[in-house]
C-alpha cells in the first residue's frame, strides 16, 4: 500500500550543489507531477509528465530538470541548488481518465534547504 | 488576481463545532473539484472529489459546488482533534489548480 513514494525525506544543500529528488509509485498511473510547496502561495507545478517519454514545463521551471525513467519512476534534478529553491518539494501521480481528470495522489515530501 | 482564492486562516474551533471551509475561483471552465486534506509533514491526501454542481456527502464531510457563483465548500460536522490540519481546495479542466490551504485547528 505504498502509493507515491519520494526520497530522501529531508536534505541539506550548499549554494552550488546539484542534487536529485527520487519518486516512485505503484499504482500504474499515467501521470506524474512535481510540486514545490512555500508557505502562503499554495502548490506550484514546477515539471509533469502526462505519460511515460513526455516531460513539459509547469508554472515554475526554471532551476530544475526532470526525467521520466519509466511508467513508475519520475525524478527532478536541481543543477546548481540556489537558496529560493528552498522548499517543500511533492510528487504526485494520477491515472489516465476518459477525460484525463482524475484526481492526483500524492507522496509525503522531501523538505529541501539550501544554504 | 489568483485563479483559486482560499482564506489561509487559521481557524480554531472547539471539539463537535461544524466547520465551513470555501474556496473561490475565476476559470468557469472547472468541472472537477476537489479537496485535501494535508497534516502536518504528510502530503496532501484526497478527502473529496465532485463533478460539476450540487453536493456530495461522506461521512462527517460535505462538499458542495456552485458553478453559478464559483464557489466550494467543505463542511466538517461533529468536528474532532483528528481533523486539526490544513485543507486546501483544487480544481480542474484537465490542468489542476489549488489554493492556498486553510489551516484548522480543533481544540478538545
Amino acid at each position: 500500500n505504498a502509493g507515491v513514494t519520494q526520497t530522501p525525506k529531508f536534505q541539506v544543500l550548499k549554494t552550488g550543489q546539484s542534487m536529485t529528488l527520487q519518486c516512485a509509485q505503484d499504482m500504474n498511473h499515467n501521470s506524474m507531477y512535481w510540486y514545490r510547496q512555500d508557505p502562503g502561495m499554495g502548490l506550484r507545478l514546477i515539471y509533469y509528465s502526462a505519460s511515460e517519454g513526455t516531460t513539459d514545463k509547469g508554472e515554475v521551471p526554471n532551476g530544475y530538470n526532470v526525467s521520466r525513467l519509466n511508467k513508475r519512476e519520475f525524478s527532478l534534478r536541481l543543477e546548481s541548488a540556489a537558496p529560493s529553491q528552498t522548499s517543500v518539494y511533492f510528487c504526485a501521480s494520477r491515472a489516465y481518465g476518459t477525460e484525463n481528470n482524475q484526481p492526483q495522489h500524492f507522496g509525503d515530501g522531501t523538505r529541501l534547504s539550501i544554504l | 488576481q489568483k485563479e483559486v482564492e482560499q482564506d489561509p486562516g487559521p481557524l480554531s474551533v472547539p471539539e463537535g463545532a461544524i466547520v465551513s471551509l470555501n474556496c473561490t475561483y475565476s476559470n468557469s471552465a472547472f468541472q472537477y473539484f476537489m479537496w485535501y486534506r494535508q497534516y502536518s509533514r504528510k502530503g496532501p491526501e484526497l478527502l473529496m472529489y465532485t463533478y460539476s454542481s450540487g453536493n456530495k456527502e461522506d461521512g462527517r464531510f460535505t462538499a458542495q459546488v456552485d458553478k453559478s457563483s464559483k464557489y466550494i465548500s467543505l463542511f466538517i460536522r461533529d468536528s474532532q482533534p483528528s481533523d486539526s490540519a490544513t485543507y486546501l481546495c483544487a480544481m480542474s479542466e484537465g490542468d489542476m489548480r489549488f489554493g492556498a490551504g486553510t489551516r484548522l485547528t480543533v481544540k478538545p
